[in-house]
C-alpha cells in the first residue's frame, strides 16, 4: 500500500462546479496534512494546511479524519484558474528530522 | 526576504555522467531538503541537510549525495547517471525548530539521455 493515495484523475469540470479530492494515508503517527497546488512544470506551492476540526479558506475547505486516516479538499465555485495538481502531503517526524511524503496528485482541469 | 533559488533551471546529460545541483536556501532557514519528482508522480524524499550534515535519507542509492554549506545553501550531486534519473529535482528550505514550513524552489529539470 502506498504511504499517500489520492483519487486518480484527471477531473473535469465546469466553471462554478464545486469538486472533491480524496486522500487516504498509511502512517498513523503522521503529525501535519496540507494540500499543495502544482502547476504544469512549477513547483508545489502550499495551498492550506488541514486540521482535525476542519479549516476554510475562502472557496477552499480541508477535513482531517484521524481514525480512518482520510484527507479530503473540497473546492466551490471552481474557475478556470484552480486548473492545476493538487497534491495531498503528509507530514511525519524521524529520528529528529521531518519527512514529507506526497501522494501522486490528482489533476483538475476546469472549463469555461 | 529572499526565497529558494536553484540553478541550472533544464540541464540535458549522458547516461553515466556525472550531475550537480545547486540551491540557495530561504533567509533565516537551516535545513534543506531535496526531492526528486518524476513524470506523472509526486515528489519523492531523497535526503535532508542540518548543519551541514545528512540526518535523513529516502530510499535512494549512494550514488545520490549531498552537500550543505555553512550559509545553508547546498548540493545534490549524482553519479553514474542513469535514464530514469531524468526528473525535476525540488529543493525546500525549512527551520529546524518548526518541523514544518517548506518552501520549495523552481527545481532543475534534468534530462538524461
Amino acid at each position: 500500500r502506498k504511504e499517500v493515495e489520492q483519487d486518480p484523475g484527471p477531473f473535469n469540470v465546469p466553471e462554478g462546479a464545486t469538486v472533491a479530492f480524496n486522500c487516504t494515508y498509511s502512517n498513523s503517527a503522521s503529525q501535519s496534512f496540507f494540500w499543495y497546488r502544482q502547476d504544469c512544470r512549477k513547483e508545489p506551492k502550499l495551498l492550506m494546511s488541514v486540521y482535525s476540526s476542519g479549516n476554510e479558506d475562502g472557496r477552499f475547505t480541508a477535513q482531517l479524519n484521524r481514525a480512518s486516516q482520510y484527507i479530503s479538499l473540497l473546492i466551490r465555485d471552481s474557475k478556470l484558474s484552480d486548473s492545476a495538481t493538487y497534491l495531498c502531503v503528509v507530514m511525519s517526524m524521524n529520528s529528529g528530522y521531518s519527512t514529507l511524503t506526497f501522494g501522486k496528485g490528482t489533476m483538475l482541469l476546469v472549463s469555461p | 526576504e529572499t526565497g529558494v533559488t536553484q540553478s541550472p533551471t533544464h540541464l540535458i546529460k549522458t547516461r553515466g555522467q556525472q550531475v550537480t545541483l545547486r540551491c540557495s536556501s530561504q533567509s533565516g532557514h537551516n535545513t534543506v531538503s531535496w526531492y526528486q519528482q518524476a513524470l506523472g508522480q509526486g515528489p519523492q524524499f531523497i535526503f535532508q541537510y542540518y548543519r551541514e550534515e545528512e540526518n535523513g535519507r529516502g530510499n535512494f542509492p549512494p550514488r545520490f549525495s549531498g552537500l550543505q554549506f555553512p550559509n545553508y545553501s547546498s548540493e545534490l550531486n549524482v553519479n553514474a547517471l542513469e535514464l530514469d534519473d531524468s526528473a525535476l529535482y525540488l529543493c525546500a528550505s525549512s527551520l529546524i525548530e518548526e518541523g514544518d514550513g517548506y518552501t520549495f524552489g523552481s527545481g532543475t529539470r534534468l534530462t538524461v539521455v
